[in-house]
């Protein structure tokens, strides 16, 4: 099925470890994002890539890196895992798609990732 | 910068009834959509109903519809006819539309609305 595929689906780290989630898109989308999403503060773009090989600051990058590995892969980093980087968080890529008359932009989201840092 | 706002955190309906979830934004920006996320508990975004700037008409989608008040900057859902399987976190969300690559979506903080049977 096409679509937006984020590994893993949970994950506990320790203070201070790393890891890396992973995301992949096969709708051949230019756009791709990572969203966490807290409760009470809805769903804040961390980084987001307008196209392979660029990526762009989103409102809550500290902490966190990215890779556009390609056009169907961007990848988020946590380097040294932190307590407040505890969350849900949400791979998505975007492109274009047509209801009735008219064009548009569209986002698809991946099923996201439960992070829990002790 | 946009903001999106939902100052409703949750919100309570009757099965079959009617309810409205409040939403306003703001942006300097003349073209840009209007979107309705929802999100059941798993998980998943879905996308409830989309609108764009230019269009004065109200997009609907069988049961959902909303009034978008572009002057008052102002988009709100209504959904007729609740339905128990609609219970769910709503979000509202804003994209602003340059005929580029870097359309972010941004979303407000959700209305967590209860259908009752």
């Amino acid at each position: 099925n096409a679509g937006v595929t984020q590994t893993p689906k949970f994950q506990v780290l320790k203070t201070g470890q790393s890891m890396t989630l992973q995301c992949a898109q096969d709708m051949n989308h230019n756009s791709m994002y990572w969203y966490r999403q807290d409760p009470g503060m809805g769903l804040r773009l961390i980084y987001y890539s307008a196209s392979e090989g660029t990526t762009d600051k989103g409102e809550v990058p500290n902490g966190y890196n990215v890779s556009r590995l390609n056009k169907r892969e961007f990848s988020l980093r946590l380097e040294s895992a932190a307590p407040s980087q505890t969350s849900v968080y949400f791979c998505a890529s975007s492109g274009a798609f047509k209801q009735r008359d008219t064009w548009g932009e569209k986002l698809f989201f991946g099923s996201g990732t439960q992070l829990s840092v002790l | 910068a946009q903001t999106v706002t939902q100052s409703q955190p949750e919100m309570s309906v009757q099965e079959a009834e009617t309810v409205t979830l409040s939403c306003t934004y703001d942006t300097s920006e003349n073209n840009y959509y209007l979107f309705w996320y929802k999100q059941p508990p798993s998980r998943q975004m879905i996308l409830v109903i989309r609108q764009e700037a230019y269009k004065q008409q109200n997009a609907t989608e069988n049961r959902f519809s909303v009034n978008f008040q572009k002057a008052a900057k102002s988009f709100s859902l209504k959904i007729s006819d609740s339905q128990l399987g609609d219970t769910a976190m709503y979000f509202c969300a804003f994209m602003n539309w340059d005929g580029g690559a870097t359309n972010k979506l941004i979303f407000g903080t959700g209305t967590l609305l209860a259908v009752q049977p």
